[in-house]
């Protein structure tokens, strides 16, 4: 049974045109964090709650923001996309402290055009 | 700050063949440490952990020991099969709980590996 979901699996949007994602996740974990992932590379985390707590990475452009209304649901919202935000979005939730595994959704693609 | 060091990739081997993928860290206190694999088209799943020196994680047939001594964390698999074929992250988490880390992850910059019938 998927723990973490996303949707939607894939996203194309124009420059400019702003776009949400979702996440929610059935394992009520306190923390959740939303990765970018471009072609090739590593995840790069944007920022993550804990709880209500919201915890932005220093270099995460204001351009993405991020809202959760409760504990299962979290989304991440692309103010006017560029093409450089084209990327797979991971979301992914924990427990929060250092033992612990953090698990992912599937991930949304999105392409900017 | 906190970073890890993967060999570099791709890494392509024949089925049944010895897999090790290297995997060095930097962290200034105690962390743990993770490899997460992902498959084409698919977000990131846990594959094993160790959470004190000297801690081997294992599942489906990988291995790996935390060495503090030597600070690493290398994947092994005696035998791979072209099911393998993912990309591999190793990855830590910072070393103090609570605060503000949260169990944040850093990532090596995962390793592509292909396993031909």
């Amino acid at each position: 049974d998927a723990m973490v979901i996303q949707n939607p699996r894939y996203q194309v949007t124009q420059f400019g045109k702003p776009v949400t994602l979702s996440c929610s996740q059935t394992l009520n974990h306190n923390v959740m964090y939303w990765y970018q992932q471009k072609s090739s590379q590593a995840p790069k985390l944007l920022f993550h709650y804990y709880d209500k707590d919201f915890n932005n990475e220093a270099d995460t452009p204001d351009n993405f923001q991020s809202r959760r209304p409760n504990t299962s649901f979290c989304f991440l919202d692309i103010r006017s996309p560029g093409l450089g935000d084209t990327a797979m979005y991971l979301c992914a939730t924990s427990r929060g402290t250092r033992t612990d595994t953090q698990y992912f959704g599937p991930g949304t693609r999105l392409t900017v055009l | 700050g906190n970073s890890v060091t993967q060999m570099e990739g791709p890494v392509t081997l024949s089925e049944e063949a010895f897999l090790t993928i290297n995997c060095t860290y930097t962290a200034t206190g105690y962390p743990s440490l993770f490899w997460y694999v992902q498959y084409p088209g698919e977000g990131l799943q846990l594959l094993l952990k160790a959470t004190k020196a000297d801690d081997k994680g294992s599942n489906k047939g990988f291995e790996a020991t935390y060495r503090k001594e030597t600070t690493s964390f290398h994947l092994e698999k005696g035998s791979v099969q072209v099911s393998d074929s993912a990309v591999y992250f190793c990855a830590l988490s910072d070393s103090y709980a609570g605060g503000t880390s949260y169990g944040k992850l850093t990532f090596g910059q995962g390793t592509i590996l292909t396993v031909h019938p």
